[in-house]
């Protein structure tokens, strides 16, 4: 089993809905839970961290984090064209960092 | 206020060749890295630096060298290129407290090897 999983999509949504991305792992040493933006030939810039469990909300974002079924969400409401990129999701135990694939997501005008 | 910089933006080699590619950041992070991105694979992280003085191997570490030169400053370097190695490089340093976290991530450079 991979230590992190991400569906790479593609997932189209029409603007305005509520976007949800996820990410499942198993090694259960995770404590910083990231998620990055990565729009088309460009670095991946962090969008959101959580230190341990729970939730973190900034804006439209919504981070979640649930350890005990070592699942972490991304939601994004009221979703707009500009939010087109890929999301990965990634996380730290010690000094190692490990990303997921990544999902595409498109939001549809 | 630049973040992290690479140098170059794009680079071809042929097979054999050797290069090193650059990287800074004016942050003052502890920790730097490099990482590979290939399509369908994601970040597969090549080197780490936790502080300066030190690197360890990341996942995917084969035909690549760093160095740690100074705080800012953190090179990889490829000695024989081979055509495997086609791929976008990104370099990101980072710094971590208790319950804060940030990184960035450099523009990426495109490197061909024919």
């Amino acid at each position: 089993q991979k230590e992190v999983e991400q569906d790479p999509g593609p997932l189209s949504v029409p603007e305005g809905a509520i976007v949800s991305l996820n990410c499942t792992y198993s090694n259960s040493a995770f404590q910083y839970f990231m998620w990055y933006r990565q729009y088309s030939r460009k670095g991946p810039e962090l969008l959101m961290y959580t230190y341990s469990s729970g939730n973190k909300e900034d804006g439209r974002f919504t981070a979640q984090v649930d350890k005990s079924s070592k699942y972490i969400s991304l939601f994004i409401r009221d979703s707009q064209p500009s939010d087109s990129a890929t999301y990965l999701c990634a996380m730290i135990s010690g000094d190692k960092i490990i990303f997921g694939k990544g999902t595409r997501l498109h939001i549809l005008p | 206020n630049a973040g992290v910089t690479q140098t170059p933006k794009f680079q071809v080699l042929k097979t054999g060749q050797s290069m090193t590619l650059q990287c800074a950041q004016d942050m003052n992070h502890n920790s730097m890295y490099w990482y590979r991105q290939d399509p369908g694979m994601g970040l597969r992280l090549i080197y780490y630096s936790a502080s300066e003085g030190t690197t360890d191997k990341g996942e995917v570490p084969n035909g690549y060298n760093v160095s740690r030169l100074n705080k800012r400053e953190f090179s990889l370097r490829l000695e024989s290129a081979a055509p495997s190695q086609t791929s976008v490089y990104f370099c990101a340093s980072s710094a971590r407290a208790l319950s804060s976290y940030e990184q960035y991530f450099g523009p990426g450079t495109r490197l061909t090897v024919t």
